[in-house]
This record gives structure tokens, C-alpha cells and sequence, in this order.
């Protein structure tokens, strides 16, 4: 079955743009979480959703926002980008939030760029 | 909290020899504990997890990890290092109970040497 789906791959923006992010999971998950990646800080959670609604979600400021669609599909937008917005942001799916031990799956990534 | 440590920011190891890499945790109750693999540009790829059971789990591509509940650890290991394995490992921790995110490690690069 197809793999968790982020799209686009590669993104160049410039400071005070905003940007949206796609991510379609695996079929039949229903959760989706969302992680930015940076050197130096490491994988940092950003949000998880289910059903459409937000379960969770990390130390990111405002400018950072997502949603869930009803067939599970997510987006995160990222308004007035900064420079320190540039990193690899992951989408994982799994099936539920309460399925703790399944894990994750997760997408190869969008690299934005922030210039 | 919940955190997890991995202590060597780089490790080297000579094709066919073992490997380690190393993992520690912290979190309150039981954890349920997994290994993630990245190669460069990719997103991370499964290769094992403990839940309940046997403290060794055996995972994708011939690594295991063994999972010692008084140390708070959760070292990856391979028998028999391939040059193939060299990539970025992530050690992560989620809590068991419900709705705890996954925490990961900051990375482990192994370099296999041919």
C-alpha cells in the first residue's frame, strides 16, 4: 500500500512569505503528526491531529498552525516566515492516537528554505 | 517529561565488526521504546520497538536492541557491521499512557568504514 505522501518535496520561500505544507497518511490512518527537523536542534514535535481535531501539540509559536481534513489528509502553514523556519518538516502517520505501540510511519519530508 | 539521550554524537565501526549505538530514556511509567533509521533526504524508517516481553527485540536488517528496565536503556546493536548501515539512528520514547507524543534523541550518525 502506498506510504505516507508529502508534498511538495523542496520549497523556497522568502522571510514574511507564508507556506503550506501537505500530507496524505497511509490509508486507514487516521492520525497525523508533524515534526521539523534542524541540525541543531533535532526532530521537535509540532502538532498531532485525529479526526480532524488537534490532540496535541508542542512549543511552537502561533505562526505555526495545521488541520485535518475528514478523509485524514493534513496541511501546517507557517505564516511570516523567519529564516530559523528553514528545516525538514516530517509528517508521521499511525493509526490512532491511543494505538501507542504501533509507532509511526513517517514521509520522506518537505525541505523548505527560508531566504 | 519525557526525554531520551544519545550520548555519541558520532559513532565509527570497521565493516564485520559489531556496533553500538547507545540510548537512555527517562519517562514516568512504562515505556514503550523504538529505533528510527534516516538516510540523507529521507524521512525515518522503523526498525524496531520494545512494548512488553523479551528485553532483546530483534528489528529490520539484522539489528536488535535489548531493553534493560534498571539502567533506562534501549542500546541498538548489530552483530556484524555492513557499510550500508551508515546513516542517522534515532532512539525515541513514548509514554503508555494516552496521549504522550514520541520524544526522540538527538541522533547518532554511524559511519561504517569499508
Amino acid at each position: 500500500k502506498a506510504g505516507v505522501t508529502q508534498t511538495p518535496r523542496y520549497l523556497i520561500k522568502t522571510r514574511g512569505q507564508q507556506v503550506t505544507l501537505s500530507c496524505s497518511p497511509i490509508s486507514g490512518h487516521r492520525s497525523v503528526s508533524w515534526y521539523q527537523q534542524t541540525p541543531g536542534q533535532g526532530l521537535q514535535f509540532l502538532f498531532e491531529y485525529f479526526s480532524e481535531t488537534q490532540r496535541n501539540k508542542g512549543n511552537f509559536p502561533g505562526r505555526f498552525s495545521g488541520r485535518q481534513f475528514s478523509n485524514s489528509r493534513s496541511e501546517m502553514n507557517v505564516s511570516t516566515l523567519e529564516l530559523g523556519d528553514s528545516a525538514l518538516y516530517l509528517c508521521a502517520s499511525s493509526l490512532a492516537p491511543g494505538t501507542l505501540n504501533y509507532g509511526y510511519t513517517f514521509g520522506s519530508g518537505t525541505r523548505l528554505t527560508v531566504v | 517529561a519525557q526525554s531520551v539521550a544519545q550520548p555519541e554524537d558520532q559513532v565509527n565501526v570497521a565493516e564485520g565488526n559489531p556496533l553500538t549505538v547507545k540510548c537512555t530514556y527517562s519517562v514516568s511509567g512504562n515505556p514503550y521504546l523504538f529505533w528510527y533509521v534516516q538516510y540523507p533526504n529521507r524521512g525515518l524508517q522503523f526498525l524496531l520497538k520494545y512494548i512488553t516481553g523479551d528485553n532483546l527485540v530483534k528489528g529490520s536488517y539484522g539489528f536488535e536492541a535489548e531493553f534493560n528496565k534498571s539502567q533506562t536503556s534501549f542500546h541498538l546493536k548489530k552483530p556484524s557491521a555492513l557499510v550500508s548501515d551508515s546513516a542517522l539512528y534515532f532512539c525515541a520514547v513514548r509514554a503508555t499512557n494516552y496521549g504522550q507524543n514520541f520524544v526522540f534523541g538527538p541522533g547518532t550518525r554511524l559511519s561504517v568504514l569499508p
